[in-house]
């Protein structure tokens, strides 16, 4: 299965400020996924990150409150804009690695708290 | 639309006795469904996933699953808890968009 490397594991910010999360993957995806993890609860997806083309984000999720990029089939980043600290969350970059053996990636998280 | 639906919020069990962790799916396609395990402060693990083969899936450390279509259920069973089984599971449903929708966690105590 692929292997998804993510960074930084954990950041405390200011709020106002904006942070930028990174994935990397060890082989080339079509979509790569962001997900939030609110503190005690279940995971939700922000949005899907096509390569060469717009984000497709979640009800709720806003391009102005967190752009992607997605430069190439093996490299995404999320940015957390104007962070208040209802952005507190855990967030996961995930690709689809399924194979018959093997299911949906996910990296090891960011641990975001804002203060 | 998809969606995911696990039935207890926390399960608590004695060490060596069995597991039921409930989940019940609702898909207007023929789902990929999958059980994800998370430990304290770590990331989350595939236990195992079923996409339309063999109705019961055995995944990782004893763990395993059985379809029924008729009853729109995906179960996560165990024979015998284990210390290190303690920790949040996931029954997750994936339609042909790729977008994984999650239930909402149960989180398994194990008792010694």
């Amino acid at each position: 299965s692929a292997v998804i490397s993510q960074k930084p594991s954990r950041d405390i910010c200011q709020r106002g400020t904006s942070l930028t999360i990174q994935c990397q993957v060890d082989s080339q995806v079509t979509m790569m996924f962001w997900y939030r993890q609110q503190p005690g609860q279940s995971l939700t997806l922000i949005a899907t990150a096509n390569q060469g083309s717009e984000a497709t984000y979640e009800s709720g999720f806003v391009i102005d409150k967190f752009p992607i990029s997605r430069p190439n089939l093996t490299f995404s980043t999320l940015t957390v804009s104007n962070m208040s600290p209802e952005d507190s969350s855990i967030y996961l970059c995930s690709v689809d690695g399924s194979t018959e053996n093997y299911g949906y990636t996910f990296g090891s998280g960011t641990r975001l708290t804002v203060v | 639309a998809q969606s995911v639906t696990q039935l207890d919020s926390h399960v608590s069990v004695s060490e060596g006795t069995p597991v039921l962790l409930r989940c019940n799916y609702s898909s207007s396609y023929s789902p990929s469904l999958f059980w994800y395990v998370q430990h304290p402060n770590k990331g989350l693990q595939l236990l195992l996933k079923y996409t339309s083969a063999a109705t019961l899936v055995k995944g990782i450390n004893g763990f395993e699953a059985e379809f029924k279509k008729s009853e729109t259920s995906f179960h996560l069973t165990k024979p015998s808890a284990h210390m290190s089984d303690a920790a949040e599971y996931f029954c997750v449903v994936s339609g042909y968009t790729g977008k994984l929708i999650f239930g909402q966690g149960t989180t398994l105590q194990v008792k010694p």
